[in-house]
């Protein structure tokens, strides 16, 4: 079945440096999603990516859908300690239905 | 707020019992999704029930079953716990059979099974 990986798994980083974290398909996607989930939280949607290279900007996160449309990829600039969670893509193929990517932990130390 | 929720927030089972979730979905969203959190992974979908349908399945086994009722709220049931079931359980709501949005996420029901 369709699997979604992302790396890096974990994340530390000090407040004010970038973070990045990659999401890969096994297969070719109609669309993409990011969500947040703040620890102890709930996923919270933050995007949906469709068309093949596209990149769309909020405020310091910028997003990325590859143009074989199996990756993708989330870049914080300046990172806040407001940043800290955990961050998931989620694709979809056809009619599919949403597939979670395996999340990538940050931690922003002040 | 996303206008969806979810109750209850904690419980506590043992192994073979059985547990009811409920779910009541942001006003006007007539599609609800289920997701099974364990502990540091991502969701997992379970089902997905549409205008009282089910409307897709995920890898569960058929102890764990579903209803949507006409106001669009939602439950999730699970048979014959298992240890392996303790986790949080999400509920979506959206609006259309086919996901073509965003997902608007509950806080959850977390469960423990002892």
């Amino acid at each position: 079945g369709q699997q979604v990986m992302q790396i890096p798994q974990y994340q530390h980083v000090q407040e004010g440096e970038d973070f990045t974290t990659y999401c890969n398909s096994s297969t070719t996607l109609s669309n993409i999603q990011w969500y947040k989930q703040r620890p102890g939280g709930h996923p919270v949607f933050l995007i949906q990516l469709v068309k093949s290279g596209e990149v769309k900007k909020q405020k310091r996160l910028t997003f990325q859908f590859g143009e074989a449309k199996k990756n993708s990829s989330l870049h914080i600039t300046a990172t806040q300690t407001t940043d800290v969670g955990t961050y998931f893509c989620a694709g979809k193929t056809g009619f599919q239905k949403l597939v979670f990517g395996t999340g990538t932990r940050l931690l922003v130390s002040p | 707020e996303t206008g969806v929720t979810q109750s209850p927030t904690h419980l506590i089972k043992t192994r073979g019992q059985q547990v009811t979730l409920r779910c009541s979905s942001q006003s006007g969203h007539n599609t609800v999704s289920w997701y099974q959190q364990a502990l540091g992974q991502g969701p997992q979908f379970i089902f997905q029930y549409y205008r009282e349908e089910e409307n897709g399945r995920g890898n569960f086994p058929p102890r764990f079953s579903g209803l949507q009722f006409p106001n669009y709220s939602s439950e999730l049931n699970v048979n014959a716990l298992e240890l392996d079931d303790s986790a949080l359980y999400l509920c979506a709501s959206s609006l259309g059979q086919v996901n073509t949005g965003e997902l608007f996420f509950g806080e959850g029901s977390r469960l423990t099974v002892l």
